[in-house]
């Protein structure tokens, strides 16, 4: 089975910082990974995807992520954090490629941008 | 393209009473995915259906059932409701012959309270 790990439930950042979101998995085979982000009262948006290729992944709102397959880390990183960025991460992992879409979150960051 | 839609968003009921959440999927899907979100938590897998079947099941009692309508719609019952059960009801919708990256597209969310 697989799993996901999310070091630090909240997360505190200055306007125009760099964001580190961190997120480990568990997998007995080649992933797929997922970064989603909730803003309040909302549903989960896509933020960025990592399925097969390169290992750098560049989503949405200028975050990106990188899979280590040595580490089993998919950590998310934005440049210069801005006011918008507050809102809940969460990580997920899928091991099938096929149409079996079962994904497995993590437990969220909450990312507070102060100004 | 309409996105996801869910509803009720809000509902409160007492133990013991049954609940029915919908679902439309987004345009061009066929597959819908219902997730429960507790408080706090990432969201956890319910069931998925497909072609009017249940194709998989998360770890939830038999309390929890759904069922797809031939335009691709979903319904999730939850039967005998408890305390526990309160929480943000998730429906995310694919495609279940894609490109294999296992993106889902979510809704808002229907946020059962039980009192």
């Amino acid at each position: 089975a697989q799993s996901v790990t999310q070091l630090g439930s909240h997360v505190s950042v200055s306007e125009g910082a760099l964001v580190l979101l961190r997120c480990n998995y568990s997998s007995s085979v080649p992933p797929y990974l997922f970064w989603y982000v909730q803003y309040p009262n909302q549903g989960l948006q896509l933020l960025l995807k990592y399925t097969t290729g390169a290992t750098l992944v560049k989503g949405i709102n200028g975050f990106e992520a990188e899979f280590k397959k040595s580490e089993t880390s998919f950590h998310l990183t934005k440049p210069s954090a801005h006011m918008s960025d507050a809102a809940e991460y969460f990580c997920a992992v899928t091991l099938f490629s096929g149409s079996a879409r079962q994904l497995t979150f993590g437990s969220g960051t909450q990312l507070t941008v102060l100004p | 393209d309409a996105g996801v839609t869910q509803s009720p968003t809000h509902l409160i009921k007492t133990r013991g009473q049954q609940v029915t959440l919908r679902c439309s999927p987004k345009s061009g899907h066929d597959t819908v995915s219902w997730y429960q979100q507790a408080l706090g938590q990432g969201p956890q897998f319910i069931f998925q259906y497909y072609e009017e079947e249940e194709r998989q099941r998360g770890n939830f009692p038999d309390r929890f059932s759904g069922h797809q309508f031939p335009n691709y719609s979903s319904e999730l019952n939850v039967n005998a409701l408890l305390l526990g059960d309160s929480a943000l009801y998730l429906c995310a919708s694919s495609l279940f012959v894609g490109t294999g990256t296992g993106e889902l597209f979510f809704g808002e969310g229907s946020r059962l309270t039980v009192l």
